[in-house]
């Protein structure tokens, strides 16, 4: 069974520019989540889909990032425009309805 | 809210050397609780789990036991090999709403020297 995949694994990007990060679930998982971990600190939960819709997004850092998962399958996190402090790993998440989630190999965003 | 403190490190540790992280931490619920573990150019894996309290979780040689009295979840192995070297985190999670909501530590880094 594959498992959570990430694409991009690694971004460089100036100041202002956009970038869209996705991430394929493990198939059959209907929820999807996303977490970022800024240099040396947690990682922190950024937001939460069922299927297609968003159940929590209380984490999104601001209106710069706009997370999509078209038809209940993989997602995109868009940052526009990138700012210096969006630079970090930002993981993937998917699961089964209440199970553990199973994380992705994370997209290494750095923002120059 | 909830919150989890682990150790900043990093620690290193000669081969075959004890380790324990200290975890420790503050929940609102009965959370389950977690290790996961990044080696080098890798992703977030999952080491080990407790569920309820005083349940053991162990995996390749790492324990953490479910300590509710003291809010803890301190990983430990007895003899750490150079391949353990990683980023270790711990974390919880609530069940609310239909799905589990993470929590993690700040994450510390262990370096294993032969």
């Amino acid at each position: 069974e594959a498992g959570v995949t990430q694409f991009p694994s690694h971004s460089v990007i100036e100041k202002g520019q956009t970038v869209t990060l996705r991430c394929d679930p493990i198939s059959g998982h209907d929820n999807l989540y996303w977490y970022r971990r800024v240099m040396g600190k947690e990682i922190k939960f950024l937001l939460h889909f069922v299927k297609e819709s968003k159940q929590d997004e209380s984490g999104m850092p601001n209106n710069r990032f706009l997370a999509e998962r078209t038809g209940g399958t993989y997602s995109t996190l868009k940052v526009q425009p990138a700012e210096l402090e969006d630079s970090g790993v930002y993981f993937c998440a998917s699961s089964p309805r209440g199970y553990t989630q199973y994380f992705g190999p994370g997209t290494r965003l750095t923002v120059l | 809210g909830n919150s989890v403190t682990q150790m900043e490190g990093p620690v290193t540790l000669s081969e075959e050397a004890f380790l324990t992280i200290n975890c420790t931490y503050t929940a609102t619920g009965y959370p389950s609780l977690f290790w996961y573990v990044q080696y080098p150019g890798e992703g977030l894996q999952l080491l080990l789990k407790a569920t309820k309290a005083d349940d053991k979780g162990s995996n390749k040689g790492f324990e953490a036991t479910y300590r509710k009295e003291t809010t803890s979840f301190h990983l430990e192995k007895g003899s750490v090999q150079v391949s353990d070297s990683a980023v270790y985190f711990c974390a919880l999670s609530v069940y609310s709403g239909g799905y589990q909501k993470v929590t993690f530590g700040i994450g510390t880094k262990l370096q294993v020297i032969p």
